[in-house]
């Protein structure tokens, strides 16, 4: 299995543009979760699908802040308009509700590094 | 809501030594787990090791193992023969099995191993 997939792994941009953020999960999860990663704020969860539907989306910061997951196999996140305040490393990870032995891990992808200046 | 708890911002640790790093918890729930994950430079969140809380039974990997106190909801880790490649951010981390499958991570300790 690849893992999952994110892109790109990293993306500078200009205050205001428009910023779309990729994620594949592991083929047969079926959770798939947006974190961000900043020095001040450490981990946060800013939404989580459950078999392509958003479950949980408090932790997005605004309405500059949207997700989809149209199916199993692909996840978005975009940010329109973009601000400095949203630099970050974005983190996608899906996980699986199976058996109790391997249930509850959740597998990460590499990250995408955002610069707004 | 459940919080995690990390103490200990940076630790640091001799080659080949062994180090603890400190995590807490605050739940109401009984049934949940528990994790560590490491995050070298490379940004990858890669787990470490994992412990169910129905289980008495500490977890280990290998050189990586953990003190659940679950009474005194504590989770710490445990690097043996500590190596260089160990250097990195460790997160403490918590999920329940009730509903929401999300993790709540602590605020991360950097390690750093000395040659």
């Amino acid at each position: 299995d690849a893992g999952v997939i994110q892109s790109p792994r990293h993306e500078v941009t200009e205050m205001g543009q428009e910023v779309t953020l990729r994620c594949k999960p592991i083929s047969g999860h079926n959770s798939l979760f947006w974190y961000r990663q900043t020095m001040m704020r450490g981990l946060e969860l800013l939404i989580y699908f459950n078999n392509n539907v958003p479950i949980d989306d408090s932790g997005m910061p605004e309405d500059r802040f949207s997700a989809k997951m149209p199916n199993a196999s692909f996840s978005t996140l975009k940010i329109q308009p973009s601000e400095p305040r949203d630099s970050a490393v974005y983190f996608c990870a899906s996980s699986s509700r199976q058996t109790r032995s391997g249930a509850n891990v959740l597998t990460f992808g590499a990250g995408s590094r955002l610069t707004v200046l | 809501a459940q919080t995690v708890t990390q103490s200990q911002p940076e630790m640091s640790v001799q080659e080949a030594e062994t180090v603890t790093l400190s995590c807490t918890y605050d739940t109401s729930e009984s049934d949940y787990y528990l994790f560590w994950y490491k995050q070298p430079p490379s940004r990858q969140m890669i787990l470490v090791i994992r412990q169910e809380a129905y289980k008495q039974q500490n977890a280990t990997e290998n050189r990586f193992s953990v003190n659940f106190q679950k009474a005194a909801k504590s989770f710490s880790l445990k690097i043996s023969d500590s190596q260089l490649g160990d250097a990195a951010m460790y997160f403490c981390a918590y999920r329940t099995n009730q509903g929401a499958q999300k993790l709540v991570f602590g605020q991360g300790t950097r390690l750093t191993i000395n040659p």
